[in-house]
């Protein structure tokens, strides 16, 4: 089977950074992906990580780590708008499925 | 902003009574995948649909679930007799082109069963 470990929350203030721990448990392991979620919202694509190595959009940043089986996101210059659900998702070889964590749920506060 | 419009965006209905949750994308994609999340939880995979076909289920997809492409766009995912553990958003979704651009999600339908 599969299974993907995330903390389920994390708090911190404007300008701050926040990192969120990624690990997985899979075969055929493809990829890993963030996905951001506000309240009410869908899911929506932030970074992918195919190769071990850091991955930099604009302020947020993912790490995979393939031997490891660990992945992360950095989240930089936290705005209040980044106050959302953070998801990892592994993608499979076989088939194109994701299979995500549970979402940890960042709140960024003034 | 999703490009994928599902309707109805909220729906309410009775246990035991049949649903047409539908999904219309602005692109043409030979992959196409339902997930559901029960309030609170995680993104859920549920089906994918290649070419036409279904080519991979979950456990939760049961003989209860269907998914069809009526007319060549709209893609439909129909629960034949709703339960109150269907109750959750419902999501359509496809890969971006290439391996490296992540997934499209719909706007979603939140079903409610009661």
């Amino acid at each position: 089977g599969q299974s993907l470990e995330q903390p389920s929350e994390v708090t911190a203030v404007e300008g701050a950074i926040v990192q969120i721990n990624c690990t997985y448990q899979t075969s055929g392991f493809y990829g890993l992906s963030w996905y951001q979620q506000h309240d009410g919202g869908a899911p929506t694509f932030l970074s992918y990580n195919g190769l071990d190595g850091l991955e930099e959009t604009g302020r947020f940043s993912s790490f995979l780590s393939r031997s490891d089986s660990y992945g992360y996101l950095l989240l930089q210059e936290l705005q209040m708008k980044d106050s959302a659900s953070y998801f990892c998702a592994v993608r499979r070889a076989a088939g194109n499925k994701l299979t995500f964590g549970g979402g940890t749920r960042v709140l960024v506060k003034p | 902003e999703p490009e994928v419009t599902q309707t109805p965006s909220h729906q309410v209905t009775q246990m035991g009574q049949e649903v047409i949750l539908r999904c219309v994308p602005i692109s043409n994609h030979l992959y196409f995948y339902w997930y559901r999340q029960i309030l609170g939880q995680k993104v859920e995979f549920l089906v994918s649909f290649y070419n036409n076909e279904i080519s991979e289920k979950s456990e939760i997809f049961d003989d209860q679930f269907s998914v069809e492409r009526p007319d060549g766009s709209n893609f439909t995912l129909k629960i034949r007799s709703t339960k109150l553990e269907d109750s959750a958003m419902y999501f359509c979704a496809w890969p971006g082109a290439g391996t490296t651009l992540g997934y499209t999600f719909g706007s979603g339908t939140r079903l409610t069963v009661v």
